[in-house]
C-alpha cells in the first residue's frame, strides 16, 4: 500500500489554466505538507496543514490554494498557471509537526506549463 | 531561520569505497534530522531519522551521526555500490518545527 499518494503523476497544461493536484495519506498522520522542487532540484516548503488547519503558508502566490477536506487529504489547486509554475510538487505527511516525527513523501507530480 | 547546507554538491567514487556526506544547519535547536534519498525522476525515500537524543543511527551500510552543538550531521555509506547512485538530501525542522527545511543535496555516482 502506498503511504502517501499523489495524482496525477504528470500534468501538462497551458498557461492560464486552473489545475488541481490531489494527495492522500493512509498513515493516520495529523500533518500534511506541500513542497515544490524547482529545476535546480531544490525542495522548498509551500504549505503545512495540521488536522485540516493551515500552519505554514510560505511566500507562495495566492494563485496557489491548498484545501484539506479531512486530515488524510491535502489537495493543491493552482489558478491561472504560469510558465514559472513548472516544477515537481511533492506532498508529504508526518504524525505530528516536523519537530519530532519522521516525514514521508509522495512520488511527486511533475507539472509542465506550456 | 533554519538553513541547511550540504557538501559536496556532487561526488563520484568507484565501487567499494566508503564515503561521507556532510550536512550543516544553522539553528541547532532541533529535535531531529532526517536523511533522504532521491532517485532521478522519483520521490523521496526516508533513509534515517536521528533524534536529538541520539548521536548515531544505523541502517544496513548507512550510518548517520548528529552533533547539535556544531550544527552538523554526516551520512556515512560503507562499501558503496552502483545502486547507491542517487541524490542524498538532508533535512532539519524549521521554525517551531513546523516543516522540514532541505539542503540542496549531494548527487552521488558510484561506478562499477
Amino acid at each position: 500500500d502506498t503511504a502517501v499518494s499523489q495524482t496525477p503523476k504528470y500534468l501538462v497544461t497551458q498557461m492560464g489554466n486552473d489545475k488541481s493536484i490531489k494527495c492522500e495519506q493512509n498513515l493516520g498522520h495529523d500533518t500534511m505538507y506541500w513542497y515544490k522542487q524547482d529545476s535546480k532540484k531544490f525542495l522548498k516548503i509551500m504549505f503545512s496543514y495540521n488536522n485540516k488547519e493551515l500552519i505554514i503558508n510560505e511566500t507562495v502566490p495566492n494563485r496557489f490554494s491548498p484545501k484539506s477536506p479531512d486530515k488524510a487529504h491535502l489537495n493543491l489547486h493552482i489558478n491561472s498557471l504560469e510558465l514559472g509554475d513548472s516544477a515537481v510538487y511533492f506532498c508529504a505527511s508526518s504524525q505530528e509537526s516536523a519537530l519530532n516525527t519522521e516525514a514521508f513523501f509522495g512520488q511527486g507530480t511533475r507539472l509542465t506549463v506550456v | 531561520k533554519q538553513e541547511v547546507t550540504q557538501i559536496p554538491a556532487a561526488l563520484s567514487v568507484p565501487e567499494g569505497e566508503n564515503l561521507v556526506l556532510n550536512c550543516s544547519f544553522t539553528d541547532s535547536a532541533i529535535y531531529n534530522l532526517q536523511w533522504f534519498r532521491q532517485d532521478p525522476g522519483k520521490g523521496l525515500t526516508s533513509l534515517l531519522l536521528i533524534q536529538s537524543s541520539q548521536r548515531e543511527q544505523t541502517s544496513g551500510r548507512l550510518n548517520a551521526s548528529l552533533d547539535k552543538s556544531s550544527g552538523r550531521s554526516t551520512l556515512y555509506i560503507a562499501a558503496s555500490q552502483p545502486g547507491d547512485s542517487a541524490t542524498y538530501l538532508c533535512a532539519a525542522p524549521g521554525q517551531a518545527g513546523t516543516a522540514l527545511i532541505f539542503g540542496k543535496g549531494t548527487t552521488l555516482s558510484v561506478s562499477s
